[in-house]
């Protein structure tokens, strides 16, 4: 079955520099979900998105900005990068049950982001 | 605020030994519960949920938990533990607010288990 894709699965990138992770959902499912995972740490949500409009927003800072697009794949743009923003981000997708979303999430393999 | 405790952050097994690791959330109405798996250097991965029913759930690899809605609890449980086994365990919750929901996850378990 399909997954969630992800890409890049690994970054590297300078202080400073920009940075664009994609994501792109389970066939047919309407939302998209964004979590950082620094080391040793749970799962902190950033930011939701369904049907292409933002649904929900957690810790995302306002260097990060994210969107998702008429195909239901989303990107998350990083810019003036941290040391700090070395994370594993996840991106999760789900659907909707008889119009309901369950809260069932599905998730991606992951980007590693390393800042140095 | 709504809000998911598990009470153990590190849980040390030997193989065989029974496995229960503690959930609890702060929320008042109808929750969908979920149990996720993280083995080392992979994503997160579904164990198990509760939607409604029978408030034993069985997931994959042997796990079950018990939803208590008096205690706000759901538990996770396996009787005989592998080695396999060693991951980090987050349960979540999906609550509904005003405007929308949440799934919220818990700070996560780390169980290691000795061979």
């Amino acid at each position: 079955a399909a997954g969630v894709i992800q890409s890049p699965r690994h970054l590297i990138k300078e202080k400073r520099e920009t940075a664009t992770l994609k994501c792109y959902p389970i066939p047919r499912h309407d939302t998209v979900y964004w979590y950082q995972q620094g080391p040793g740490q749970d799962p902190q949500f950033l930011i939701s998105f369904y049907e292409k409009m933002q649904s929900d927003k957690g810790s995302i800072p306002d260097r990060f900005s994210a969107q998702q697009f008429s195909d239901y794949h989303s990107e998350l743009n990083m810019s003036s990068l941290e040391l700090g923003d070395s994370a594993l981000y996840f991106c999760a997708s789900s659907f909707r049950l008889a119009g309901l979303n369950t809260g069932e999430l599905f998730f991606g393999e992951g980007s590693r982001l390393t800042v140095l | 605020a709504q809000s998911v405790s598990q009470h153990n952050h590190h849980v040390i097994l030997s193989e065989a030994a029974s496995l229960e690791l503690g959930c609890n959330y702060s929320y008042g109405g109808t929750v969908n519960l979920f149990w996720y798996v993280q083995y080392p250097g992979q994503h997160l991965q579904l164990l198990l949920k509760y939607f409604s029913g029978d408030p034993l759930v069985k997931g994959i690899k042997g796990f079950e938990a018990e939803f208590i809605k008096s205690k706000f609890s759901f538990n996770l449980r396996k009787p005989s533990v592998q080695w396999s086994d060693t991951a980090e365990y987050f349960c979540a919750v999906k609550a509904a607010y005003t405007g929308g929901f949440k799934t919220i996850f818990g700070a996560g378990t780390r169980l290691f288990v000795k061979a």
